[in-house]
C-alpha cells in the first residue's frame, strides 16, 4: 500500500524558516517524480515545486523560487521541502504528491503557518 | 501569466451527468498538457480520479471519464452519486517542469 506521511508543520514568525519532510513507502521512491503542492485555507491547489527521482533535476513555483528548495534522500525515501524567508501567504496545508502527472498518489498534508 | 479556467461551481441531479471543463485564459487544451483531475472532499486530502487525459486512476469508478471537449479538457460524470459531491480540481502540464492548477469546481448534487 502506498502511504506519504508529511510532517514538520507549525507556527513560525514571519521571516522565518521551516523544513518539511513526506515520508514514502509502498513503491520505488527512487523511480518517480515527486511534487509539494499547498493549499491556502479555503481556496484551491497550488503546485509548489517538483524533483526527478534520482535529484537531478528541481522546478519550482515562481512565488517560492530562491526561498524555497526540495530535495531527497532515497535510502530513507524522504522527501523534503526546506522553506525560508516565510511569508504570511505561505501559510497552507501543504502535501507531497507522487507522479503529479501519472495518477499519483496524495499524503494527507501539514499545516504551516506564518503569523506573528 | 497563463491561467487555468474551471467553472467555480456547478449541481447536477442524483442518476444525471455532469460535464465540467478546465481551459486557459490563453490558447487550447490539448493532450499535450497532460490534464489530470482531482477529487476533494471538505477536511481531505485530494484524490486522483484521472490522469493523462483520460487514464482512471486505480479504484475510480467508470462512471468519471475524461476527454478533450473543443479547447478543454473535460471530466464527466455520468448517474452522479450523493458522495461524488466535492470540490474538483485540474491540473496541466505547462512546459518547463511546471504544473498549474485550476482554481477548482465545486460540485452540489441535489
Amino acid at each position: 500500500e502506498v502511504q506519504l506521511v508529511e510532517s514538520g508543520g507549525g507556527l513560525v514568525q514571519p521571516g522565518g524558516s521551516l523544513r518539511l519532510s513526506c515520508a514514502a513507502s509502498g513503491f520505488s521512491f527512487r523511480n518517480y517524480w515527486m511534487h509539494w503542492v499547498r493549499q491556502a485555507p479555503g481556496k484551491g491547489l497550488v503546485w509548489v515545486s517538483c524533483i526527478k527521482g534520482d535529484g537531478s533535476i528541481t522546478f519550482y513555483a515562481d512565488s517560492v523560487k530562491g526561498r524555497f528548495t526540495i530535495s531527497r534522500d532515497s535510502a530513507e525515501n524522504t522527501l523534503y521541502l526546506q522553506m525560508n524567508s516565510l511569508r504570511a501567504e505561505d501559510t497552507a496545508v501543504y502535501y507531497c504528491v507522487s507522479e503529479i502527472g501519472k495518477g499519483g498518489y496524495w499524503g494527507q498534508g501539514t499545516l504551516v503557518t506564518v503569523s506573528s | 501569466q497563463t491561467v487555468v479556467t474551471q467553472e467555480p461551481s456547478f449541481s447536477v441531479s442524483p442518476g444525471g451527468t455532469v460535464t465540467l471543463t478546465c481551459g486557459l485564459s490563453s490558447g487550447s487544451v490539448s493532450t499535450t498538457y497532460y490534464p489530470s483531475w482531482f477529487q476533494q472532499t471538505p477536511g481531505q486530502a485530494p484524490r486522483t480520479l484521472l490522469y493523462n487525459t483520460n487514464t482512471r486512476s486505480s479504484g475510480v469508478p467508470d462512471r468519471f471519464s475524461g476527454s478533450i471537449l473543443g479547447n478543454k479538457a473535460a471530466l464527466t460524470i455520468t448517474g452522479a452519486q450523493a458522495d461524488d459531491e466535492s470540490d474538483y480540481y485540474c491540473v496541466l502540464f505547462m512546459g518547463s517542469g511546471s504544473w498549474v492548477f485550476g482554481g477548482g469546481t465545486k460540485l452540489t448534487v441535489l
